[in-house]
């Protein structure tokens, strides 16, 4: 069965890095474009960054672009975002997720559990 | 970022029916498929509804939805305690090259 399972997110001081990663499995992960949506404490859904499927392709959401990047590592069915000059807005559960082949249509058919990047000092 | 417009709660009496509607614009809802996402709380998205009405097979039939040029509407019948939930519509902008979330609407069943 597919599995999506994120890693990486903790508490961090305004200004530093993080890397999160996201493994999945169970799936041909090389077809499928990959985005990370993230939940800030008590609200909405947050689109953040998508991947299509071999890396050539990316979009940002304006909130992070310059400072989050997102990658893609085929060979180890990996998806990472690094996430530079971290803001206390920047606080939230940040979901990996599958996307289809075309990955314009955004349905999301696999999501993690998440992983909580927490920004304070 | 613009977002795609929801109203922000919902609700219904076991067994009736309720729909949620999501307002976009010419380049986000006019242009590409929408899809629905069921949250409850504590848990991750789960995907309801693709390309503007197709079900996942998870989801039971009392589940539709529809759109019609620029806004798309989820329409949930027989309504059930299990169906409280945060429903987020979404789709792609090409305008902007973005994936835009509705706000969110928050189901109540009474």
């Amino acid at each position: 069965q597919v599995q999506v399972v994120e890693s990486g997110g903790g508490v961090v001081q305004p200004g530093r890095s993080l890397r999160l990663s996201c493994e999945v499995s169970g799936l041909m992960f090389s077809a499928y474009g990959m985005f990370w949506v993230r939940q800030a404490p008590g609200k909405g859904l947050e689109w953040v960054a998508v991947i299509s499927h071999d890396g050539g392709e990316t979009y940002y959401a304006d909130s992070i672009k310059g400072r989050f990047t997102i990658s893609r590592d085929n060979s180890k069915n990996t998806l990472h975002l690094h996430m530079n000059s971290l803001r206390l807005e920047d606080t939230a559960i940040y979901y990996c997720a599958k996307g289809p082949g075309t990955f314009r249509l955004v349905s999301l058919d696999y999501w993690g559990q998440g992983t909580l990047v927490t920004v304070s000092s | 970022q613009s977002v795609l417009i929801q109203p922000p709660s919902a609700s219904g009496a076991p067994g009736q029916r309720v729909t949620i509607s999501c307002s976009g614009g010419s380049s986000n809802i006019g242009r590409n498929t929408v899809t629905w996402y069921q949250q409850v709380p504590g848990a991750a998205p789960k995907l309801l509804i693709y390309s503007n009405y197709q079900r996942t097979s998870r989801v039971p039939d009392r589940f539709s939805a529809s759109k019609s040029g620029t806004s798309a509407s989820l329409a949930i019948s027989g309504l059930q305690s299990a169906d409280e939930a945060d429903y987020y519509c979404a789709a792609w902008d090409d305008s902007l090259n973005t994936v835009l979330f509705g706000g969110g609407t928050k189901l109540t069943v009474l």
